[in-house]
């Protein structure tokens, strides 16, 4: 089964821009969708299908991809973005996901 | 609105069964798959498999197989998981969430099982 990778902990100044990384080999073949947890609360999706994003979720969230790495930016960094974020795609076993561990972004 | 309401917080002793719900609505239960999500104190987030809400049909994570039952209640618009043999280790939040393409959309709020003799 595939495996995704994600640093662990990112730090950004508040109202900068700040680019999580998440690395697979089955992200050449597949989107990863990104997903926000704040302590105590379920995961809300922040982007899907390459760079779209659900009703709510504000416009400084995007994503990218080249390759085996899938990016999501958060520009102009807001207090309330402290928070976990997972990068999530279909594993190379067909209708298998995983997630990557996660990153801890805190705003300074 | 979509909702997905996960039953509530469960204690068990080790050797035990659980089953937990998440009771959905606002949309075509039959039409979205609904899969689940464990998260151990303190970790991440660990996919553990899914259930076809049409068919029946389950597709466990690897490690999640044997011990781990995915089945649904059509009627009452219902997903359930059933963990069976509980261990320790076993206690997390378990999550539900429904699918919109390949994607985990909308989330239940979680149920916390805790394995302690």
């Amino acid at each position: 089964s595939s495996e995704l990778t994600q640093d662990p902990a990112v730090s950004v100044a508040l109202g900068q821009t700040v680019r999580i990384t998440c690395q697979g080999d089955n992200l050449r073949t597949n989107y990863a969708s990104w997903y926000q947890q704040k302590p105590g609360q379920a995961p809300v999706l922040v982007i899907y299908s390459k760079n779209n994003r659900p009703s709510g979720i504000p416009d400084r969230f995007s994503a990218s991809s080249s390759g085996t790495t899938a990016s999501l930016t958060i520009t102009g960094a807001q207090a309330e973005d402290d928070a976990d974020y997972y990068c999530y795609s279909r594993d190379n076993t067909d209708n298998h996901y995983v997630f990557g561990p996660g990153t801890k972004v805190t705003v300074l | 609105q979509v909702q997905l309401v996960q039953s509530g917080s469960e204690l068990k002793k080790p050797g035990a069964s659980v089953k937990l719900s998440c009771k959905a609505s606002g949309y075509y239960f039959s039409s979205y798959a609904i899969h689940w999500v464990r998260q151990a104190p303190g970790q991440g987030l660990e996919w553990m498999g899914w259930i076809n809400t049409n068919t029946g049909n389950p597709t466990y994570a690897h490690g999640f197989t044997g011990r781990f039952v995915f089945s649904l209640d059509t009627s009452a618009n219902t997903a359930n998981l059933q963990i069976s043999s509980l261990k320790a280790e076993d206690t997390a939040v378990y999550y539900c969430a429904r699918v919109l393409f390949g994607e985990l959309q909308f989330w239940g709020q979680g149920t916390l099982v805790t394995v302690s003799s």
